[in-house]
């Protein structure tokens, strides 16, 4: 059964600096990873498609990396502002589930 | 392009009343999902459906059915509602004919109460 890691739970940084979300799993059997972006009372917004083949995907100020052989992303997030402040949730897909991670609430302070 | 909708998108409802959530996809894919979001649970599945006509049980299924009625649509049901199902629930849509782990699609959720 896959099981999908985020820590820490939450996360407070000061607005400009430069920060790492962690993601592990257990199985490294997967299709594809995704990062969301989920705001408070909101849906999930995607932010990035890894598929298995890949290593990395870049969109913006974000840039998500893939390791299967050790069961980790990472979500970078260059020059982090007030409006990154959210809940980050990475999902990996494989035999026809999606598996969630319970989030790493980031706070980005001005 | 709409994406994924759900309806409703607020609902109260009293214990043992039954209710239907609805979804529908316009991306043409082939898996649809039924999850729950509770705080400090995150999002566990509840049914997920591989392709029409096919549904198979998640995590958390007890209390509910599903319904794939078409290729578009994935309904979830509440025969008689508990103040546990309290929750939001959230679908989504991935997967295309010869590449099953396309991105993936959220709705924007049904806020349940059961008093």
């Amino acid at each position: 059964k896959q099981e999908v890691t985020q820590i820490p739970a939450a996360l407070s940084v000061p607005e400009g600096e430069n920060l790492v979300l962690n993601c592990s799993f257990t199985d490294s059997a997967i299709y594809n990873l995704q990062w969301f972006r989920q705001d408070p009372g909101k849906g999930l917004t995607s932010l990035l498609l890894i598929q298995s083949s890949q290593r990395e995907q870049t969109s913006g100020r974000l840039n998500a990396s893939l390791d299967k052989s050790s069961g980790r992303s990472t979500l970078y997030i260059a020059a982090s502002q007030p409006g990154d402040s959210a809940t980050y949730l990475c999902v990996t897909g494989a035999n026809s589930k999606l598996t969630f991670g319970k989030g790493i609430t980031l706070s980005v302070r001005p | 392009n709409a994406g994924v909708t759900q309806t409703p998108k607020f609902q109260v409802l009293k214990t043992g009343q039954s209710m239907t959530l609805q979804c529908a996809q316009d991306m043409n894919h082939n898996s649809m999902y039924w999850y729950r979001q509770d705080p400090g649970m995150g999002l566990r599945l509840i049914y997920y459906s591989a392709s029409e006509g096919t549904t198979d049980k998640g995590e958390v299924p007890n209390g509910y059915n599903v319904s794939r009625l078409n290729k578009r649509e994935f309904s979830l049901r509440l025969e008689s509602a508990a103040p546990s199902q309290t929750s939001v629930y959230f679908c989504a849509s991935n997967g295309k004919q010869g590449i099953p782990w396309t991105e993936a699609f959220f709705g924007q959720g049904t806020r349940l109460t059961v008093v």
